[in-house]
């Protein structure tokens, strides 16, 4: 089983400053990486699929990157609602596996 | 709109079954693969199981295989996991969710709300 292992656990930031988190994977998925997002008592939502497509409605300040082994989601100038908990899930091979998760939280 | 709704959650005593269903609406169901997860209090996602469109390929976990059987009936527009021989550690939150697009397996864009599960004595 592919493991996932994202960093920072949790990142303490500030409205409107830039957020890098970090998924790296035990072996090469190639781009087969999706990212979401959620929120406290709701479901997860996608924000991006083959480790650098936006899912339909994710505003243009979330960006995905990367490959094999290592990849990063950015939001360029963080907005109140973006704030959550964001995992990565890797698609490249049976059984799928999730990172841990990295908690965003207000500064 | 496209709507998932889960059902059939509970509690169980060990060694108990469950079978959860999940209700599709607003897409062509038999046409996506779908998939379930679970997320334990405070923790993280945990993928459990998939299955194809038509249902003929499924995946498992290692923690729930020969334990958990997905399955589909597409003339009703519904997603199943048959759980038995449940233990402790299967207490979570279930979600349905179905992929992005008809032809890969890229991403989880619809999940539905969820159906807790606790097993206990």
């Amino acid at each position: 089983e592919i493991v996932l292992t994202q960093s920072p656990a949790t990142l303490s930031l500030s409205p409107g400053e830039r957020a890098t988190l970090s998924c790296r994977a035990s072996q090469s998925i190639s781009s087969f990486l999706a990212w979401y997002q959620q929120k406290p008592g709701q479901a997860p939502r996608l924000v991006i699929y083959d480790a650098s497509n936006r899912a339909t409605g994710i505003p243009a300040r979330f960006s995905g990157s990367g490959s094999e082994t290592d990849f990063t989601l950015t939001i360029s100038s963080l907005e109140p609602e973006d704030f959550a908990v964001y995992f990565c899930h890797q698609r490249r091979s049976w059984p799928n596996s999730f990172g841990r998760g990295t908690k965003l939280e207000i500064k | 709109e496209v709507q998932l709704l889960e059902s059939g959650g509970g509690l169980v005593q060990p060694g108990g079954s469950l079978r959860l269903s999940c209700a599709a609406s607003g897409f062509t169901f038999n046409i996506y693969a779908m998939s379930w997860v679970r997320q334990t209090p405070g923790k993280g996602l945990e993928w459990v199981s998939g299955i194809s469109g038509r249902g003929s390929n499924t995946y498992y976990a290692d923690s729930i295989k020969g334990r958990f059987t997905v399955s589909r009936d597409n003339s009703k527009n519904t997603l199943y996991l048959q759980m038995n021989s449940l233990r402790v550690e299967d207490t979570a939150v279930y979600y349905c969710a179905k992929e992005r697009a008809a032809t890969a397996y890229d991403g989880l864009d619809t999940w539905g709300q969820g159906t807790k599960v606790t097993v206990s004595s």
